[in-house]
């Protein structure tokens, strides 16, 4: 199984911020992460595939970088409504595709 | 439009088994490319992967749960069947089932169903 390690677990920061969150994982991956945002008591949302074709409808403020083991998610400016819990998972290889433990995002 | 909804049993008793439906619409588990998966989430906790099916029949579990589940489908109703055997208050969770273009591309998700393990 390839572990996903997110960091931090959880983040605040005020509106206007860049915010960057990161996932590791326990093996090279290439570029095979995608990014999910949960707001509470919602299913998630799929907003970047494959380290960072942002999905359509996604703001442009969300961008995701990386390569290996070492990935990034960064909003460029807080918002309000970006407030949720940020997953990423790896699609290397064939299933199973874990996830990360999630990083929990609040505003100040 | 696409959609998918999770139905199954609310309560289930230890060492029992639990049955999940995932019935959907705007495309067809025929067509290739196409995949559904079954994702849980113990309440607080993080998303955990569990199973998938795709268009040529192929399944993946998770590997710490591949001797309790089977995922399996039918085709002229829409529908994706998740079993879990020998449930245990840790199975506790809210199960999602989403559509996979790929086995990698989870667009459209259903709002899940809260299954709640206890004697």
């Amino acid at each position: 199984d390839i572990q996903m390690t997110q960091s931090p677990s959880s983040l605040s920061a005020s509106v206007g911020d860049r915010v960057s969150i990161t996932c590791r994982p326990s093996q090279d991956i290439a570029i095979y992460l995608n990014w999910y945002q949960q707001k509470p008591g919602r299913a998630p949302k799929l907003l970047i595939l494959a380290t960072s074709n942002l999905q359509s409808g996604v703001p442009s403020r969300f961008s995701g970088s990386g390569t290996g083991t070492d990935f990034t998610l960064t909003i460029s400016s807080l918002q309000p409504e970006d407030v949720a819990t940020y997953y990423c998972q790896h699609s290397y290889s064939a299933p199973p595709y874990t996830f990360g433990q999630g990083t929990k995002l609040e505003i100040k | 439009q696409v959609t998918l909804r999770e139905s199954g049993p609310a309560l289930v008793r230890p060492t029992q088994t639990l049955t999940l439906t995932c019935t959907f619409s705007g495309f067809s588990l025929n067509t290739d490319g196409m995949c559904v998966t079954w994702i849980r989430q113990p309440p607080g906790k993080a998303l955990e992967w569990l199973a998938l099916i795709d268009w040529d029949d192929e399944r993946y579990y998770t590997p710490s749960l591949r001797t309790r589940l089977t995922i399996s489908k039918d085709t002229s109703k829409s529908q994706v069947v998740l079993t879990l055997t020998n449930v245990d208050p840790v199975d506790t969770a809210t199960y999602y089932c989403a559509r996979g273009v790929g086995w990698e591309r989870y667009d459209y998700w259903g709002l899940g169903t809260l299954v709640t393990v206890s004697s």
